[in-house]
């Protein structure tokens, strides 16, 4: 069964920086592509950044330049860095599986990043 | 552009059908587009992949009361039989080689 666990996310000033992690199971990392999606507060969803298998990467254009999106194979596991944090950065960031197949096809359950002083 | 459009609102009698429209953008009439629920208060789930050719693959326990359609640039997702968990958001969403982009979402209520 495929499983998702994000962690890393909580209360940072504007600013800062914050790396968050996605935790895979039932399938690897490494062979998939793998997206961040994030979800502002009563907003809809916006994609963020997706990594491909053979390790090339995209970035919305709110976040390039700030934010990398990389992973670890031995530990099987996503993340995403994310550096000079605004305000607008505010919001539940869900990490997902990804293909040009069937799109996003499986989701974790997000973890909470509130940037405010 | 690579832009997705929906309707902000929907809403049917429990056990009625609904049908949402998901509406791509001049240029991409082509693309494939995959629709996830997002119930109250939790994450999003993926429902369903729509080709332009109205074919349409569900995820794993999707009931069948959820189907997909395709007719032009526009690509559908009807439910049918409304349940009070069927009240939830609705994205769409679609994908090229350097971005995947969301639809707004579409409000379902059930009456």
């Amino acid at each position: 069964e495929v499983q998702l666990v994000e962690s890393g996310g909580g209360l940072i000033q504007p600013g800062g920086s914050l790396r968050l992690s996605c935790a895979a199971s039932g399938f690897t990392v490494s062979s998939n592509f793998m997206s961040w999606v994030r979800q502002a507060p009563g907003k809809g969803l916006e994609w963020v950044s997706v990594i491909y298998g053979i390790g090339t990467t995209y970035y919305a254009d709110s976040v390039k330049g700030r934010f990398t999106i990389s992973r670890d194979n031995s530990k099987n596991t996503l993340f995403l860095q994310m550096n000079s944090l605004r305000a607008e950065d505010t919001a539940v960031y869900y990490c997902a599986t990804d293909s040009f197949v069937s799109g996003i096809d499986c989701w974790g359950q997000g973890t909470l990043v509130t940037v405010s002083s | 552009q690579l832009v997705l459009t929906q309707a902000p609102s929907a809403s049917a009698s429990l056990g009625a059908s609904v049908k949402l429209t998901c509406t791509l953008s001049s240029g991409h009439s082509d693309y494939a587009v995959v629709w996830h629920q997002q119930q109250p208060e939790k994450g999003p789930r993926y429902l369903m992949k729509v080709n332009n050719d109205g074919s349409h693959n569900k995820g794993d326990g999707i009931s069948d009361r959820f189907s997909g359609s395709s007719s032009g640039a526009e690509r559908y997702l009807t439910i049918s039989s409304l349940q009070s968990e069927d009240e939830a958001d609705y994205y769409c969403q679609t994908w090229d080689i350097v971005s995947r982009v969301f639809g707004g979402g579409t409000k379902v209520t059930v009456l």
